[in-house]
């Protein structure tokens, strides 16, 4: 079993979509909570990041953490053509350094 | 600021043969990573590097992979030989500080073995 699971997608939705990115993982000592986006032929970059769990807004987006049930989220509202990526999650110990990504679900909004 | 550069973009070589892919982190950034990413997946990270110090090298494949990250700044991965296993894309990353969540990533190299 991977320590970080996440669903591959594709994931088709038109133009003002809510969308909803999960991931769920085992590894109860990650304490920091990552996404990142990804172009096709980029490299990724982050969106969002969390440590506790809760919400945290930014714009559209809106990541959740809920280390109860080991389980983390991102909520993109009002989707745009421009959205369309690859979406990775990625996970750190607290001391570590060391990210641990999904496998990334791949997003494609459509006009 | 310019980010994290990298070169070639892409690479196609025959197995057996070498290669060695190049990184230049954002001035300033001490911590250097490189990661591997195979289609499909997210990166794997395969070395980090603290200054010229590699302080996380668990999962190079050191039979075949070696790093270099002289004077600090920039880093080069090499891969002697390559394997058809071997094809993926490369990341270079950079942060500011060792425990920095915030990893800026360059564009890749992406190797094709054949």
């Amino acid at each position: 079993q991977k320590e970080v699971e996440q669903d591959p997608g594709p994931l088709s939705v038109p133009e003002g979509a809510i969308v909803s990115l999960n991931c769920t993982y085992s590894n109860s000592a990650f304490q920091y909570f990552m996404w990142y986006r990804q172009y096709s032929r980029k490299g990724p970059e982050l969106l969002m990041y969390t440590y506790s769990s809760g919400n945290k807004e930014d714009g559209r987006f809106t990541a959740q953490v809920d280390k109860s049930s080991k389980y983390i989220s991102l909520f993109i509202r009002d989707s745009q053509p421009s959205d369309s990526a690859t979406y990775l999650c990625a996970m750190m110990i607290y001391n570590t350094d060391k990210l641990i990504f999904g496998t990334g679900t791949r997003l494609q909004v459509f006009p | 600021e310019a980010g994290v550069v990298q070169s070639p973009r892409y690479k196609i070589i025959e197995k057996k043969q070498p290669v060695a892919f190049w990184c230049n982190p954002i001035s300033g950034h001490n911590t250097l990573y490189w990661y591997r990413q195979n289609l499909g997946q997210g990166p794997e990270l395969l070395i980090r590097y603290e200054n010229e110090e590699a302080v996380d090298d668990s999962q190079l494949p050191k039979d075949r992979f070696s790093a270099e990250r002289l004077k600090g700044v920039d880093s080069t991965l090499k891969i002697q030989p390559a394997e058809l296993g071997d094809s993926a894309v490369y990341l270079c990353a950079s942060s500011s500080r060792g425990l920095d969540h915030e990893q800026y990533f360059g564009p890749g190299t992406r190797l094709t073995v054949t």
